[in-house]
């Protein structure tokens, strides 16, 4: 089946400056990517995806990049703000329909000022 | 905005014990997802259901967790007997489809002494 590995497990930056983090997947069929954000206690919420017939997708200050030869995709946050602090999970899914995602094991990111 | 429901939010058992976790999708989300997610890890799929038909459990400890979506529309998810190692947070999501994005409820927290 397919493996997710998400790194780092915590990062920890200065407000204002950008974050990233990495995905890799094992299972080269795999085309949908999304990236969920999980704030304490709170429900995971979908922040971005991508598919894999697009190389890079952006949304305001955030943005998902996809290397399907490597089989890594990454989220960069640019000008990082203290609300942006949260777990971070990545995910991949197989085509076709079924949307099995499986999950990274997430980044705990903390912006600090 | 419409949410995926569920309830309780918190439980808490004595090993043994039958347990049972309720879900409410976002109206009209014909596809319903039950996630088990560990402390300090991604959420795993425990079973997908399309309507009321099951369409991958490949991942649900049949011996004691059950799942019914009788009506395609709410679902129940059981853990009977519950075990030490139970102890995570359950998660439900939705979608309108097999390939569409899925939407999380806020989980039910179960703790096992």
């Amino acid at each position: 089946g397919e493996n997710v590995e998400q790194h780092p497990s915590t990062l920890s930056v200065q407000e204002g400056d950008s974050a990233v983090i990495k995905c890799t997947y094992s299972d080269s069929a795999s085309n949908y990517f999304p990236w969920y954000k999980q704030e304490l206690g709170k429900r995971p919420q979908l922040i971005i995806d991508i598919r894999s017939n697009v190389g890079e997708k952006k949304d305001q200050r955030i943005a998902v990049t996809l290397n399907k030869t490597a089989k890594h995709f990454s989220l960069h946050i640019t000008e990082t703000q203290p609300e942006d602090s949260a777990v971070y999970f990545c995910a991949a899914g197989p085509p076709g329909g079924g949307n099995k995602l499986t999950f990274g094991t997430g980044t705990q990111l903390k912006v600090e000022l | 905005e419409a949410e995926v429901a569920q309830s309780p939010r918190y439980k808490i058992t004595e090993k043994s014990q039958a347990v049972a976790f309720w879900c409410d999708p976002i109206s009209g989300h014909a596809t319903l997802y039950w996630y088990r997610q560990i402390l300090g890890q991604g959420p795993e799929l425990l079973v997908q259901f399309q309507d009321e038909s099951v369409v991958d459990d490949s991942q649900l400890p049949k011996d004691r967790f059950s799942a019914e979506r009788l009506k395609g529309v709410d679902s129940t998810l059981k853990i009977q007997p519950a075990e030490l190692g139970d102890s995570a947070m359950y998660l439900c999501a939705s979608s309108s489809g097999v390939v569409d994005t899925q939407y999380f409820g806020p989980g039910t927290r179960l703790t096992v002494l």
